[in-house]
């Protein structure tokens, strides 16, 4: 079975702080994806990134980064500088290589203070 | 870009009711997911389908069922709405595995909260 764990429920800071939210997973599958999704106050879930268990390289874009640690099964997200709009439920997924479902944590809700 | 739209953006029924959440994507997308969001749960899934006429349970089929006559709509039914399926109910579409697939992201609508009173 296949369990994502975000265990950070409530992350509130400062505009301008940097903010890191966890995720650890576990699956007994070699190959296997994570992605994070953002989910603002509208409602609607936003596909941030997705890395698959072989690719281990960290990833930026823009304010956002990514930490990808096979090792201790960790997929952690970085937001620097934070802005009032980073603020939203940020959800940790994760799906098998032949699998079309995707478990997902329970979600990080991130408020970012002007 | 993919478009997911959800035909409801709130919705408020009674206990006992027969609900239909109606589904469409735009990407003739093979795949598509039913998912309810409660806090501290965070998404779990209720149906998906692979393909026209085609159904799986997820995790929490219960008192659901689904309907996929076309590629492009999925429906989620409510056979007898009950209070504890007060929630938000979120639409999603995706690419199939396959080797020029792999790892495809789901898009999601923008949800429907539904109130049972």
């Amino acid at each position: 079975a296949q369990k994502v764990t975000q265990a950070q429920t409530e992350i509130s800071v400062v505009e301008k702080e940097d903010v890191t939210l966890d995720c650890v997973y576990e699956t007994r599958d070699t190959t296997y994806y994570l992605f994070w999704y953002k989910q603002p106050p509208s409602g609607e879930l936003v596909f941030l990134i997705r890395r698959n268990s072989f690719d281990e390289q960290n990833e930026i874009s823009g304010r956002y980064s990514w930490n990808f640690q096979k090792s201790t099964s960790s997929f952690n997200f970085t937001i620097t500088a934070s802005q009032v709009v980073d603020s939203a439920v940020y959800f940790c997924a994760l799906s098998g290589a032949h699998d079309y479902k995707l478990s997902f944590g329970a979600g990080t809700t991130v408020t970012v203070r002007a | 870009d993919v478009k997911v739209t959800q035909s409801s953006r709130y919705l408020v029924k009674r206990t006992g009711e027969k609900v239909f959440l109606e589904c469409v994507q735009d990407m003739d997308h093979e795949n598509m997911f039913w998912y309810r969001q409660d806090p501290g749960l965070g998404l779990r899934l209720i149906y998906f389908s692979y393909d026209v006429k085609m159904k799986e349970k997820g995790d929490i089929p219960e008192g659901y069922s689904v309907s996929r006559e076309k590629k492009e709509r999925f429906s989620l039914i409510l056979e007898s709405a009950s209070t504890n399926q007060t929630s938000m109910y979120l639409c999603a579409s995706s690419f199939p595995r396959g080797p020029r697939n792999r790892g495809q992201p789901q898009h999601f609508g923008d949800g429907t909260r539904l109130s049972i009173l």
